[in-house]
This record gives C-alpha cells, sequence and structure tokens, in this order.
C-alpha cells in the first residue's frame, strides 16, 4: 500500500514552454502532498507544501508565479513550470501523507526528469 | 533552519561487510527521521522510520538508532550485498512536518 506515482517520467521541453506533471496516489487519500526539487549530487529541496483545496505555501526562494501547484483532489496534485528555462532542469519528486499510522511518514513518487533546451 | 549531514559522502565495501552511515542535524526538535535509499534516477524508497520518543528501529539487516540529545542517527546494514549499492538519505522532520534531507551516502558495495 501507500504508492504515490508520478507523469511524466521523463520530459524534454523548449526554452519558454510550460511542463505539467502529475502526482498521483493510487492507494490512499493524501490530505498533503509535498513537491522537491534534486539537483545532481545534491539533497532533494523541498519548494512546497499542498494541502487538498487550499494554496500551496512555498518555501522561501521558490517562485510561486513560475512553480504553480494545484491540489484539487485528495489523490492529485500538478506542478506546472512555467516560461521553463534551462536552469529549472533537475529531478522533480513528489511525496504525499495521509495513508500511514505514522501521521508524519511522507510516501514518494519515482520523481520526473526534467531537461530544458 | 534544519541543517543535515551525512558522513561520509560516498563508500565502497567488499561484500559481506557491515555498512555503517552517518546522519547528523543541526536542531533536535525533531518529530522524526527517516532513512531512504535512492537508486540512480529513481524515487526515494522509504527503509526505517524513527519517532522522536524512539531510540531505534529495525528491519531485517538495517538498524537505525537516534540520538536526539547530540543531533545523530547511524544506519546500519549488516553482511551487505552488492543490491544493496545505491544513495542512502536522511531526512529529519520538523513538526510542521517538513523534511529537510542530507545529500546522501553513496555506497558501492563490491562482489
Amino acid at each position: 500500500g501507500a504508492v504515490v506515482s508520478q507523469h511524466p517520467s521523463w520530459v524534454i521541453c523548449k526554452s519558454g514552454t510550460s511542463v505539467k506533471i502529475e502526482c498521483r496516489s493510487l492507494d490512499f487519500q493524501a490530505t498533503t502532498m509535498f513537491w522537491y526539487r534534486q539537483f545532481p549530487k545534491q539533497s532533494l529541496m523541498l519548494m512546497a507544501t499542498s494541502n487538498e483545496g487550499s494554496k500551496a505555501t512555498y518555501e522561501q526562494g521558490v517562485e510561486k508565479d513560475k512553480f504553480l501547484i494545484n491540489h484539487a483532489s485528495l489523490t492529485l496534485s500538478t506542478l506546472t513550470v512555467t516560461s521553463a528555462h534551462p536552469e529549472d532542469s533537475s529531478f522533480y519528486i513528489c511525496s504525499a501523507r495521509g495513508a500511514s499510522r505514522n501521521y508524519n511518514e511522507q510516501f514518494f513518487g519515482p520523481g520526473t526528469r526534467l531537461t530544458v533546451l | 533552519k534544519q541543517e543535515v549531514t551525512q558522513i561520509p559522502a560516498a563508500l565502497s565495501v567488499p561484500e559481506g561487510e557491515n555498512l555503517v552511515l552517518n546522519c547528523s542535524f543541526t536542531d533536535s526538535a525533531i518529530y522524526n527521521l527517516q532513512w531512504f535509499r535512492q537508486d540512480p534516477g529513481k524515487g526515494l524508497t522509504s527503509l526505517l522510520l524513527i519517532q522522536s520518543s524512539q531510540r531505534e528501529q529495525t528491519s531485517g539487516r538495517l538498524n537505525a538508532s537516534l540520538d536526539k540529545s547530540s543531533g545523530r542517527s547511524t544506519l546500519y546494514i549488516a553482511a551487505s550485498q552488492p543490491g544493496d549499492s545505491a544513495t542512502y538519505l536522511c531526512a529529519a522532520s520538523s513538526w510542521d512536518n517538513r523534511l529537510a534531507f542530507g545529500k546522501g551516502n553513496q555506497v558501492v558495495v563490491i562482489p
């Protein structure tokens, strides 16, 4: 149980275009979802926290107008990278909370590799 | 701001040896601490979660200890196997559920 999926697993796009990444909890209802970014050889950095039906809370230094997060249902959150540029190329990972008796436990998706040309 | 450090950054061991991976964190006011495994280009697999009130957790060949007062956790992997080769990430959870990750211990187990 507690499976989280992401789609697409990888995407290549041209500079200036927008890219949408989906995060789904497959077998549980996720009250909270998190979006992380990981650059090569670096740790995961939390970008934002989203609760179903409310606005996302962004970490300091993350542009909310550039990284649009929607958490419209208890099983789906989306991250849209608007007007992507090469510096946005990274590994984006989502996680979801809500399945476990360990209230604070997050379950992670497989990640999405974004390459902006 | 919570800072998580993992030492060593990389290590290679011959098959059969025990692995000891260290994690330290600056703010002892954590809710829990998790160890994850990450294979190249992949997402995270949760290995062990230690609540702040616990001292250790065990699962098979894995054992993780937690010393909140000194801001340390250690992951032990007994009798390492080539399939244990991966990057191991430590993450400290604050009471508002935000995870702070270390950069990982990259492990290679040599057959």
